[in-house]
């Protein structure tokens, strides 16, 4: 069955550090692979997606994520968090063949210290 | 242009009620999904409608069923509501079946007592 990790839970760090959070997805055929933000007490928006192309993705607010097929993994990045950028971020993946309905992680909760 | 809405934002009901869950799509997006949000389970496909047609269905129990009508809004329905039902009910929609971003509403938060 087809599934996605996102291996880090809950991730702390200070103001103006570097992020990295995990995104491994299972082997289904061709993906389209899309990381989604939760804001306290918003809804799910869209960060940044990846049909084809170019690996490396940029989205909105700084942050960027890149493919890379041979590890099944589209890891998000930013170079230097903010305090609002504390929330809760979803990876989710459809799959070209079949329904092409999303698969989500279980979230990395972001906690950003001024 | 308006986003995907969902009516009502928190209902509170008892087990063995039913309840019904709207959603209006962004405008000219004729495929609408619904998703569970729960914090043991996470985010879970519940299933999409397009055109009026269910195209696709998660791994639910036949309680959970919805609808789709002519305008693309779309309607949930949960039977015999049972107390692991509470949870935030998000509705998505998408212009299309194919390679389309799904855009999420705000969601339902139902508490089943």
């Amino acid at each position: 069955a087809q599934s996605v990790s996102q291996h880090n839970h809950h991730v702390i760090l200070s103001e103006a550090a570097s992020l990295e959070l995990g995104c491994n997805y299972s082997y289904g055929g061709t993906v389209n692979l899309f990381w989604y933000v939760q804001y306290p007490g918003q809804h799910l928006q869209l960060l940044l997606k990846y049909f084809s192309g170019d690996p490396l993705v940029k989205g909105i607010k700084g942050f960027e994520a890149e493919f890379i097929k041979s590890k099944f993994s589209f890891n998000l990045r930013k170079p230097s968090v903010q305090w609002s950028d504390t929330a809760e971020y979803f990876c989710a993946v459809s799959y070209q063949t079949g329904a092409n309905n999303l698969f989500f992680g279980t979230g990395t909760r972001l906690t950003v210290i001024p | 242009k308006a986003g995907v809405t969902q009516t009502p934002r928190y209902l509170i009901k008892t087990r063995g009620q039913q309840v019904t869950l709207s959603c209006s799509p962004i405008s000219g997006h004729r495929s609408v999904s619904w998703y569970q949000q729960t914090p043991g389970q996470g985010l879970q496909f519940l299933f999409e409608y397009f055109s009026e047609t269910q195209r696709n269905k998660g791994n639910f129990p036949g309680r959970f069923s919805g609808r789709q009508f002519s305008n693309s809004r779309s309607e949930m329905n949960v039977s015999t509501l049972e107390l692991g039902d509470s949870a935030l009910y998000l509705c998505a929609s998408r212009r299309g079946l194919g390679q389309e971003t799904q855009y999420f509403g705000p969601g339902t938060r139902l508490l089943v007592l």
